[in-house]
C-alpha cells in the first residue's frame, strides 16, 4: 500500500532555531516529492518539488532533501521564525502529477 | 491576481440534507480536485476533473458527487450528509501542461454534520 508517514507528529522549538522533519515513503512508481506549509485555518502551499534525480532543494530557509534509495526526505528550517509556525506536509505522486499521496503533518510551533 | 475561492467557509448542516460546497478559481486550469482533511490524516482525494465535462472518482468518492460544466468551477455536493462527512474541504486546481505541476489549494471549508 502507498504510504508516506512523518515525525516527528509534533515540533516545539524556540525561535531563531534550526529543526528538521522527517518524511518516509513506501510508493511506487516514484514520480516527485512535494513539501506543503499548512498555516492554521488555510490551505496547503507548496515549498519544494523533487524528482527522483534532485537531492536537495531550497526555497530560502527551507532545505528539503531526498534519498531516493531509501525513500527518504528531510526539510530543514534555518533560523526559525515565529510565522514558521505551521504544518509541514510531505507529499509523494506516484506516475501522475493528479493523484498525490498525503503524509499526516509536522505540527511545528516556534516560541519566542 | 489568479485565485481560487471556496464557499461558504463554515457550513453546520444536518444529518440527511443535501449540501454543496462551492469552488471557483480564476487560474484558467484545466485540472480542479476535491479533498477532504480530518485530524491525524493526510489530505484525501473525493474528486477531480481534468477538465470540462470530465469528472473522475477519488479515494472517498462515496457520497459525494460533482460536475465541471465550465472550467473555472467545480462544486461539490453530498447529496445525504452524514456525522462522518465533518471534516474540513480543500479544492485545488492546476494547470494541464505537462510536466510536473503544481497544485493550489483554496481556504477551505470547515463542514459540520450534526
Amino acid at each position: 500500500k502507498n504510504q508516506v508517514e512523518q515525525s516527528p507528529q509534533s515540533l516545539i522549538i524556540l525561535e531563531g532555531k534550526n529543526c528538521t522533519l522527517q518524511c518516509n515513503y513506501t510508493v511506487s512508481p516514484f514520480s516527485n516529492l512535494r513539501w506543503y506549509k499548512q498555516d492554521t485555518g488555510r490551505g496547503p502551499v507548496s515549498l519544494t518539488i523533487m524528482t527522483f534525480s534532485e537531492n536537495t532543494k531550497s526555497n530560502g530557509r527551507y532545505t528539503a532533501t531526498l534519498d531516493a534509495d531509501t525513500k527518504q526526505s528531510s526539510l530543514h528550517i534555518t533560523a526559525s521564525q515565529l510565522s514558521d509556525s505551521a504544518s509541514y506536509i510531505c507529499v509523494v505522486s506516484t506516475d501522475s502529477n493528479y493523484q498525490l499521496i498525503w503524509g499526516a503533518g509536522t505540527k511545528l510551533i516556534i516560541k519566542p | 491576481d489568479a485565485e481560487i475561492t471556496q464557499s461558504p467557509r463554515h457550513k453546520i448542516t444536518e444529518t440527511g440534507r443535501q449540501v454543496t460546497l462551492a469552488c471557483h478559481q480564476t487560474w484558467n486550469h484545466n485540472n480542479m480536485f476535491w479533498y477532504r482533511q480530518d485530524l491525524g490524516h493526510g489530505l484525501r482525494l473525493i474528486h477531480y476533473s481534468y477538465g470540462v465535462q470530465d469528472t473522475n472518482k477519488g479515494e472517498v468518492s462515496d457520497g459525494y458527487s460533482v460536475s465541471r460544466s465550465n472550467t473555472e468551477d467545480l462544486p461539490l455536493t453530498l447529496e445525504s450528509a452524514a456525522s462522518s462527512q465533518t471534516s474540513v474541504y480543500f479544492c485545488a486546481s492546476s494547470d494541464g501542461a505537462s510536466g510536473i505541476v503544481e497544485q493550489f489549494f483554496g481556504p477551505g471549508t470547515r463542514l459540520t454534520v450534526l
